[in-house]
């Protein structure tokens, strides 16, 4: 149980152009889901926290507008890069809760964003 | 962002050794997390701990949550090669968010 899946796994994109990803969780009911982001040889830091039917809320130095992230249902969240530039070439990583204290956060397997 | 000062920063060790790497803050978290991560995918959960003191065993993995809440440790004993990855402590202040703070992170290789 508690399984989190992405799409696509990776994605090629010119620059300038905008690539959705996608945030599934399988077998439960996601309150909340996080999309964090990965560059090589680095640890993950937390992009954004989004809760179904509401707003994002973004980390500082995040750029709302650029990362347009979208929670329309329980089971699943999209993450668009908008104009992506070579330098959005990360490995994005989503997680999903349920509520409660104690909530552990499941995560997908991530999704790698190349920008040519 | 905020983030958790994890050493070392890479170990390279003979497989059967034990390991032991730590987490420190400069915050207080109410839960301490340690994950590993094969390369090109997301981090998966070893242990979880969630009161100040708590030493809490995993198979070959034990973690312990320290006094001052601000630290933890996590030991691997008799390594095997598919150890080999990084490993991530995570700080997560509790609430509302359950947003979690990552750690730099510990690169571990076994060499049989």
């Amino acid at each position: 149980g508690a399984v989190v899946s992405q799409h696509p796994s990776w994605v090629i994109c010119k620059s300038g152009t905008s690539v959705k990803i996608e945030c599934r969780s399988l077998d439960f009911q996601a309150t909340t889901m996080f999309w964090y982001r990965q560059f090589p040889k680095q640890s993950l830091m937390l992009m954004a926290t989004s809760n179904e039917g509401s707003k994002a809320t973004y980390e500082q130095g995040v750029e709302k507008d650029k990362f347009l992230i979208n929670h329309a249902s329980l089971t699943l969240s999209t993450l668009t890069v908008t104009s992506a530039h070579p330098e959005d070439s990360s490995f994005y990583i989503c997680s999903a809760t349920t509520h409660g204290r104690f909530s552990e956060q499941y995560f997908g397997p991530g999704t790698r964003l190349t920008v040519t | 962002g905020q983030q958790l000062n994890q050493s070392p920063q890479s170990m390279f060790i003979q497989e059967g050794e034990d390991v032991s790497m730590n987490c420190t803050s400069s915050s207080i978290f109410n839960t301490w997390l340690w994950y590993k991560q094969d390369p090109g995918e997301g981090p998966v959960l070893l242990i979880a701990l969630y009161k100040a003191g708590e030493l809490t065993s995993n198979g070959r993995l034990t973690a312990q949550f320290g006094i001052t809440r601000k630290d933890s440790f996590l030991n691997i004993s008799a390594s095997i090669p598919s150890d080999v990855g990084i490993y991530f402590c995570a700080g997560q202040g509790g609430g509302a968010t359950n947003k979690l703070i990552f750690g730099t992170g510990t690169l571990l290789a076994v060499q049989p």
